[in-house]
């Protein structure tokens, strides 16, 4: 089945650096990708929706300056959190849709877990 | 109200128990209708898609729609420990490719050996 790879799984670093985070689809190409913003014991929140070659589309109260998002071929969307602060901290997760089929559902990938000190 | 409601649990079974999960909706334009597994520290895995009101069965899972109350389940039977994990219910509209989900708050269950 369809594969979705989200990579780090896990970084750590200072206040005020720069996060970039990258999300592939493995064996299909994926011309819309999705990013999620998870915390703790709650649901997933849709951020912004990747869009390949075109401007990312940003949720109502997601600041854009502050995560850019970058989709610049059909395989590879990344999410990068600009001069992160630990109110940032959160598990970050990325999908796609299967485009192998009309209306294919949405795969996710593994997740990546910010931590800002 | 919102537009998907989910009871967060959490839902504690006995290994073999049939576990029902529950989701109620109040947006009649959705069509689509999922439910993820998510482990600890995992992204969310697909395990049943629906489009239309009715059941479909995969092994030991089934996923019941009822588009008439706006309700939608999931059944596992023969629940394993394994199987214990936050389980998403999700929806969305109908067609195209630049479609968002709605999701549920997500069940935590717990199946004890």
């Amino acid at each position: 089945g369809a594969v979705v790879s989200q990579h780090p799984s896990w970084v750590i670093c200072k206040s005020g650096t720069s996060v970039k985070i990258e999300c592939r689809s493995l064996d299909f190409q994926a011309t819309t990708m999705f990013w999620y913003r998870q915390f703790p014991k709650q649901s997933l929140m849709l951020m912004a929706t990747s869009n390949e070659g075109s401007k990312a589309t940003y949720e109502q109260g997601v600041e854009k300056d502050k995560f850019l998002i970058n989709h610049a071929s059909l395989t590879l969307s990344t999410l990068t959190v600009t001069s992160a602060h630990p109110e940032d901290s959160s598990f970050y997760i990325c999908s796609a849709p299967d485009w192998q089929g009309a209306n294919q559902p949405q795969h996710f990938g593994d997740g990546t877990r910010l931590s800002i000190l | 109200q919102k537009e998907v409601e989910q009871d967060p649990g959490p839902l504690s079974v006995p290994e073999g128990a049939i576990v029902s999960l529950n989701c109620t909706y109040s947006n009649s334009a959705f069509q689509y209708f999922m439910w993820y597994r998510q482990y600890s520290r995992k992204g969310p895995e697909l395990l049943m898609y629906t489009y239309s009101s009715g059941n479909k069965e995969d092994g030991r899972f089934t996923a019941q729609v009822d588009k008439s109350s706006k309700y939608i389940s999931l059944f596992i039977r023969d629940s394993q420990p394994s199987d214990s994990a936050t389980y998403l219910c999700a929806m969305r509209w109908g067609g195209g490719s630049n479609y968002k989900l709605t999701f549920g708050k997500g069940t935590l269950l717990t199946v004890n050996p």
